[in-house]
């Protein structure tokens, strides 16, 4: 099974940098998600980490260190359309499964 | 564009019926694909994974007879909620792996409400 935990709630200035945590335990690792979900709509992909280190993707970098079992996703230059939940999500080796955490719910404020 | 392709997004219907929600993978061929519910403010719980060509594996707690799921080809499944009552309600969201991007990619959801 699987333990992911990450902060309910943060807010942050428009413009700004801002950082969201994932811890997880897991009895076998094989791939950490970073989705978006806005309100009322389906999650998106933004980022994949299988090995550790950063991913960067635009204004979106993901990191991961498998043996902290700790990610995090860090949105740069905030715009208020970056106004929504932050899932992060573990996959289980040997099968396809992903177990998402309860999500971060981020508002950006001007 | 979306690659995975959720239909109906909204549904309405009254006690007792069925409902039959289909996800079609776009781009890519999906042996598996996932079913989740989602209630508001929540996170999404896995309901069940669906297998092309055999039988469904559902999470413990869902019910199997309740929430059939069929995954017909390579690029289909369908979750159909049977005798809905009004505790269904819920937004339920397909997802389906592909296999060359390493990725799991969401349909865009389906809100069901029951009268």
């Amino acid at each position: 099974g699987q333990n992911i935990d990450q902060p309910t709630e943060m807010t942050a200035t428009e413009g700004a940098i801002v950082q969201i945590n994932c811890t997880y335990q897991t009895s076998g690792f094989n791939g950490l998600f970073w989705y978006q979900q806005h309100a009322g709509e389906a999650p998106t992909f933004l980022s994949y980490n299988v090995l550790d280190g950063l991913e960067e993707k635009g204004r979106f970098s993901s990191f991961l260190s498998r043996s902290k079992g700790y990610s995090y996703l860090l949105l740069k230059e905030l715009q208020m359309k970056d106004s929504a939940s932050y899932l992060c999500a573990v996959r289980d080796f040997g099968n396809e499964k992903l177990t998402f955490g309860t999500g971060t719910r981020l508002t950006i404020i001007p | 564009g979306a690659v995975v392709s959720q239909h109906p997004s909204w549904v309405i219907c009254k006690s007792g019926t069925s409902v039959k929600i289909e996800c079609r993978s776009l781009d890519f061929q999906a042996t598996t694909m996932f079913w989740y519910r989602q209630f508001p403010k929540q996170s999404l719980m896995l309901m069940a994974t669906s297998n092309e060509g055999s039988k469904a594996t559902y999470e413990q707690g869902v019910e199997k007879d309740k929430f059939l799921i069929n995954h017909a080809s390579l690029t289909l499944s369908t979750l159909t909620v049977t005798s809905a009552h009004p505790e269904d309600s819920s937004f339920y969201i397909c997802s389906a792996r592909d296999l060359n991007k390493n990725i799991q990619y969401f349909g865009a959801g389906t809100r069901l409400s029951v009268l």
